[in-house]
């Protein structure tokens, strides 16, 4: 069976720091891992994903995340924070049994201060 | 290109009640998934559609249920609400393919007193 983790509810940085939101997970067999970010009052809104190839991605708003198959993690990161990019990350994995519906890690808040 | 749509955007329900959500997937897209969002939960995958056809469920009690018309448009009913069925409801829309990425749609919150 597949999960993710976030190990961290609340990730805080300074506006213009590079930052970084933490995903663990664990799949049988080649994981599918997803980014999204939830502004408030507004659905998922997607970032990156990783399939196969190169294992640092790069997507939308300058976000990028390093596939890391020997620490099973996808952190996300950014090289300098905007205030706008303050919102709710979910990390999320295929289901590795052949859907294709995702599970999600429980989210990190991310707040970028001015 | 118009996102995923979903109708109605808030609702207030009573206990006992019954509800349908609807959503309009990215044009060309042929799967729509459903997923709820709670606060203690998280998000959760109830279930998906392809061609009309259920192909995967989650956990959910019988009491949710969906359908898929010819146009890829979807409906979800809650029958019977309960007040932890409080929450956002999310749809998903994807093209055909193992490696296609789910684009959501800003969901449903749906309120039930």
């Amino acid at each position: 069976a597949q999960s993710v983790a976030q190990p961290e509810d609340q990730v805080n940085v300074a506006e213009g720091n590079p930052l970084t939101v933490k995903c663990t997970y664990s799949v049988s067999g080649n994981p599918y891992l997803f980014w999204y970010v939830q502004y408030p009052n507004r659905g998922l809104q997607f970032l990156l994903k990783y399939i196969t190839g190169d294992n640092l991605v790069k997507g939308s708003y300058g976000f990028e995340a390093e596939f890391n198959k020997s620490q099973t993690s996808f952190h996300l990161k950014k090289p300098s924070a905007l205030v706008s990019d303050s919102a709710l990350y979910f990390c999320a994995v295929r289901d590795d049994g052949g859907a294709n519906n995702l599970f999600f890690g429980t989210g990190t808040r991310l707040t970028v201060i001015p | 290109k118009a996102g995923v749509t979903q109708t109605p955007r808030y609702l207030i329900k009573t206990r006992g009640q019954q509800v349908t959500l609807s959503c309009s997937p990215i044009s060309g897209h042929r799967s729509v998934s459903w997923y709820q969002q709670t606060p203690g939960q998280g998000l959760q995958f109830l279930f998906e559609y392809f061609s009309e056809t259920q192909r995967n469920k989650g956990n959910f009690p019988g009491r949710f249920s969906g359908r898929q018309f010819s146009n890829s448009r979807s409906e979800m009913n809650v029958s019977t609400l309960e007040l932890g069925d409080s929450a956002l409801y999310l749809c998903a829309s994807r093209r055909a393919g193992v490696q296609e990425t789910q684009y959501f749609g800003p969901g449903t919150r749906l309120l039930v007193l």
